[in-house]
């Protein structure tokens, strides 16, 4: 199993703005993924983030929108730049065994 | 192309009636399929998942899910609902490899009803 940590947990931020949101998780794990569950929606997957290398970016989601470190097998950030109230969402980061994902509480982002 | 259809977007039960909440896929390959809830202001959890053998697999909370290779469907179930079970339900498939990520339904709003 995998445990992770994820903050901060909420916040509302200024339209302009940018927020980092931190993951860390208690064993190393080779990719680390961040996804985005707008109001009433599912799950999207925004970027892969890999130990050592670029992330990789699914369709509709850009690095200068969604920069994403990974300095080490346990640790990545997301940051969301230039906010916008259209980003309103939860972001979650997740890890993958090959028996399930497991997920961050999540960081609830408000962006007035 | 990868998807999940959870056909229900909302589904209001009363608490002691049973339940069962739709999934469908699209998997090229053999698929790993999983069934997530989410509280109210809570992470996901893991309710159960199938890999292989058996297509009847039990988890948690009394929830058990069927697979049907010819249906293409992981249906989840469950024959008596508490007051509790109220939360949000995604259906996912993934696959053997774990550097693939897994393809979330849009989620089925379950109510439970006194």
């Amino acid at each position: 199993s995998a445990v992770i940590s994820q903050k901060p947990s909420r916040d509302i931020c200024q339209r302009g703005t940018s927020l980092t949101i931190q993951c860390q998780v208690d064993s190393q794990v080779t990719m680390m993924f961040w996804y985005r569950q707008q109001p009433g929606q599912s799950l999207t997957l925004i970027a892969t983030a890999n130990q050592g290398s670029e992330a990789t970016y699914e369709s509709g989601f850009v690095i200068d929108k969604f920069p994403i470190s990974r300095p080490n097998l346990t640790f990545s950030t997301l940051t969301v730049s230039n906010m916008s109230p259209e980003d309103s969402s939860i972001y979650l980061c997740s890890v993958r065994t090959l028996a399930e994902a497991f997920f961050g509480q999540g960081t609830r982002l408000t962006v007035v | 192309a990868q998807s999940v259809t959870q056909p229900d977007i909302h589904i209001t039960v009363s608490e002691g009636a049973s339940l069962e909440l739709r999934c469908n896929y699209s998997y090229g390959a053999t698929p790993y399929l999983f069934w997530y809830v989410q509280s109210p202001g809570q992470g996901l959890q893991l309710l159960l998942k199938y890999f292989s053998g058996d297509t009847l697999v039990q988890g948690i909370k009394g929830f058990e899910a069927e697979f049907k290779r010819s249906q293409s469907s992981f249906n989840l179930r469950k024959p008596s609902v508490h007051w509790s079970d109220a939360a949000e339900y995604f259906c996912a498939v993934g696959s053997s490899n774990t550097g693939n990520q897994f393809y979330f339904g849009t989620g089925t709003s379950l109510t439970v009803i006194p």
